[in-house]
């Protein structure tokens, strides 16, 4: 079966300046999340959905970002304005349910200069 | 919150088994136990799962201690590809249940 895919693989951008990723995930899985991981630390979970709701998005610093799930499949993870501290990888991931194994895409690797 | 503590990084001799531990003192009844590593530059993948008894795949098995307060990964026959880093997280029941990463523990196995 096909993996999680995320695109752009690779992003630079200057500090103010707006990005968007995009992740589609395993056909069938309910739950999505997306993560942020800082060079040399674990992933930290940004917003969790559900089909198309919310579940949790406690850690996500609404000021800047956003993301959506329309219709229950791919998603949309936006940052503006961006910061220099948001240089991180930015990993989509998709399960079936919350308690079942999650599959992770490739990850979008983010520089804020 | 509940939260998993590793060992920053243990080292192996390839061949041999590898017991990574993770102590999780506050887990809750109805919290996972999930099992997941990360190659460099890769994404983390999936090594099993469990929530209170002992789990067997292809992969490794993870024992569950009797009070579920840690748990061990165990690699029966570690290859140059083990090495990675390994995380420990609890799926926690909130109003879903909610993953939290811990740091992991950094593999290296010795040729």
């Amino acid at each position: 079966e096909a993996g999680v895919a995320q695109s752009p693989r690779y992003k630079i951008i200057e500090k103010r300046q707006s990005v968007a990723f995009w992740c589609n995930p395993i056909s069938g899985h309910a739950t999505l999340y997306w993560y942020q991981q800082i060079l040399g630390q674990g992933p930290k979970l940004l917003i969790q959905f559900q089909n198309n709701g919310v579940v949790d998005d406690s850690q996500l610093p609404k000021d800047r970002f956003s993301a959506e799930r329309l219709k229950g499949v791919d998603s949309t993870l936006k940052i503006q304005p961006a910061k220099l501290e948001d240089s991180a990888v930015y990993l989509c991931a998709s399960s079936l349910d919350p308690t079942n194994e999650q599959f992770f895409g490739p990850g979008t690797r983010l520089t804020v200069l | 919150d509940a939260k998993t503590t590793q060992p920053n990084s243990m080292e192996s001799n390839e061949e041999e088994p590898v017991h990574l531990p993770c102590n999780h003192s506050t887990i809750s009844g109805t919290d996972y136990i999930h099992w997941y590593r990360q190659l460099p530059s890769q994404g983390p993948e999936y090594v099993i799962h469990g929530l209170t008894s002992n789990v067997n795949n292809r992969m490794a098995s993870l024992a569950i201690a009797e009070d579920r307060k840690s748990s061990t990964l165990i690699l029966h026959r570690a290859t140059l590809r083990d090495a990675a880093v390994y995380y420990c997280i609890l799926i926690i029941l909130g109003g879903s249940y909610i993953p939290t990463f811990g740091r992991g523990t950094s593999l290296i196995v010795h040729p």
